[in-house]
């Protein structure tokens, strides 16, 4: 089946700190995956994504690469902002066609000034 | 406003009552989806719409859960006879064409939160 394991939290950083957040999935045949955050008071939006293996998705300085066989797509960023202060969500497509995102449990982000 | 709009944001009910929970999505997206939030879970998958019909219903967790969707646009989510095991938040989200087509990005609302006392 289909399935998405993250890094618990929450996390607390320091503004400016390195920013890992583990990802790794199961799937049936080959996935696409997603970055997805929430912001505070906002609904879940699309970060990056990468729809094959070694494929990197970035965006807003955050990187995830496409790891197949490692199953998995970890998310980075150099040097984080408190504006980065969010939930983030790993998902994954199961297959070409399928019409369901699975995602994980979520990892909320706090970073102080 | 132009995104996914949900109502009611909060909702507080008692054991046994029928609660409705709304979504309207980003105008002209053909596809909609209804996720379930429990404390400590992912996401997970209810219900999708392509237009009006539903034709994955597959993650709806029990016959007390149903979902309609008019004029291709606005949709209900309806919980009769709520438990406590219900509670969490409910998000919508909608896509132009549907995930398959579009691979992965989904519009999402900020959720109805219900809790069932």
């Amino acid at each position: 089946g289909n399935s998405v394991t993250q890094m618990e939290g929450p996390v607390t950083l320091s503004e400016e700190a390195f920013l890992t957040i583990n990802c790794t999935y199961t799937a049936t045949g080959y996935p696409s995956l997603f970055w997805y955050v929430q912001y505070p008071g906002e609904g879940l939006q699309l970060l990056l994504k990468a729809t094959k293996a070694d494929d990197k998705g970035s965006n807003k300085g955050f990187e995830a690469t496409y790891r197949k066989e490692t199953t998995s797509f970890h998310l980075e960023k150099g040097s984080v902002q408190v504006s980065d202060s969010a939930v983030y969500f790993c998902a994954l497509i199961g297959r070409t066609g399928a019409n369901n995102l699975f995602f994980g449990t979520g990892t909320r982000l706090t970073v102080i000034p | 406003g132009a995104g996914v709009s949900q109502s009611p944001s909060n909702k507080v009910t008692e054991k046994g009552k029928d609660v409705e929970l709304r979504c309207d999505p980003i105008s002209g997206h053909t596809a909609l989806y209804w996720y379930r939030q429990s404390l400590g879970q992912g996401l997970e998958f209810l219900i999708y719409f392509q237009g009006n019909s539903a034709p994955d219903k597959s993650g709806l967790p029990s016959d007390r859960f149903s979902a309609e969707r008019t004029g291709g646009s606005v949709s209900t989510l309806t919980i009769q006879r709520t438990q406590q095991e219900d509670s969490a938040v409910y998000l919508c989200a909608s896509s132009p064409t549907g995930l398959a087509a579009n691979t992965g990005e989904l519009f999402f609302g900020e959720g109805s939160r219900l809790t069932v006392l």
